[in-house]
């Protein structure tokens, strides 16, 4: 059974580069997140996909954030012109809603270091 | 407002047991996670309660009391590898989990 994968784990870019980051989901899941994680504080909640659809989007989250799942598989989160304070942990989570608990599961992350 | 309590830091023992605490507020309730993470690594799902009561999983218990808004885990015959951060998570009436900041929790030998 192969779980949530992240690529890249890690990113250093430069303050306003785009960058983008890919989330392959557990294959059964039709739902999948995104968070982001800094140091001392729990994930924060960016988006969340239904298959293809996008039905939440953090009100938190700038127009420099984007993110698109085009056939209910894998997922991308692009972001803008980065800033320094985009610095964190990104990750990603799947589940599935027929699992009766909902549980989310966790990617390892990506490290986006903005310089 | 959505809201989860937890304290932030905790020290236990080696071979103790240790009980993390957590309040919530939420728009609904779907239930509550514990997620435990280590350092530099992605959280791993640990326990679900949706109902009052204990749910218990070898060393680790989970306790659930809605009507307090109130949950713990417990975490028993504390090893050296338990050291980590344990993440409380309310599911709320959309079904979106509410995060809490993390218990980090240090055992010593």
């Amino acid at each position: 059974d192969t779980g949530v994968s992240q690529d890249p784990r890690h990113k250093i870019t430069k303050r306003g580069q785009n960058v983008t980051f890919r989330c392959d989901p557990i294959s059964e899941h039709n739902r999948l997140y995104w968070y982001r994680q800094t140091l001392g504080q729990g994930p924060e909640f960016l988006t969340y996909f239904q298959n293809e659809a996008q039905l939440e989007k953090s009100r938190l989250l700038s127009d420099r954030f984007s993110a698109e799942r085009p056939k209910g598989s894998f997922s991308t989160l692009e972001i803008q012109r980065t800033e320094q304070g985009d610095s964190a942990m990104y990750l990603c989570a799947s589940s599935s809603n027929r699992d009766v608990f909902d549980t989310q599961y966790f990617g390892p992350g990506t490290r986006l270091t903005v310089l | 407002g959505q809201n989860i309590d937890q304290p932030t830091e905790m020290t236990a023992t080696e071979g103790a047991i240790v009980q993390i605490n957590c309040t919530y507020q939420t728009s609904g309730f779907n239930g509550l996670f514990w997620y435990q993470q280590h350092a530099g690594e992605a959280p791993t799902f640990l326990s679900y309660n949706v109902l009052d009561g204990l749910e218990e999983k070898g060393r680790f218990s989970s306790f659930l009391s809605r009507s307090k808004g109130y949950s713990y885990l417990l975490l028993k015959e504390l090893q050296m590898k338990d050291s980590a951060s344990y993440l409380c998570a309310a599911m709320d009436s959309n079904y979106q989990l509410i995060w809490g900041a993390g218990t980090k929790l240090i055992i010593k030998p």
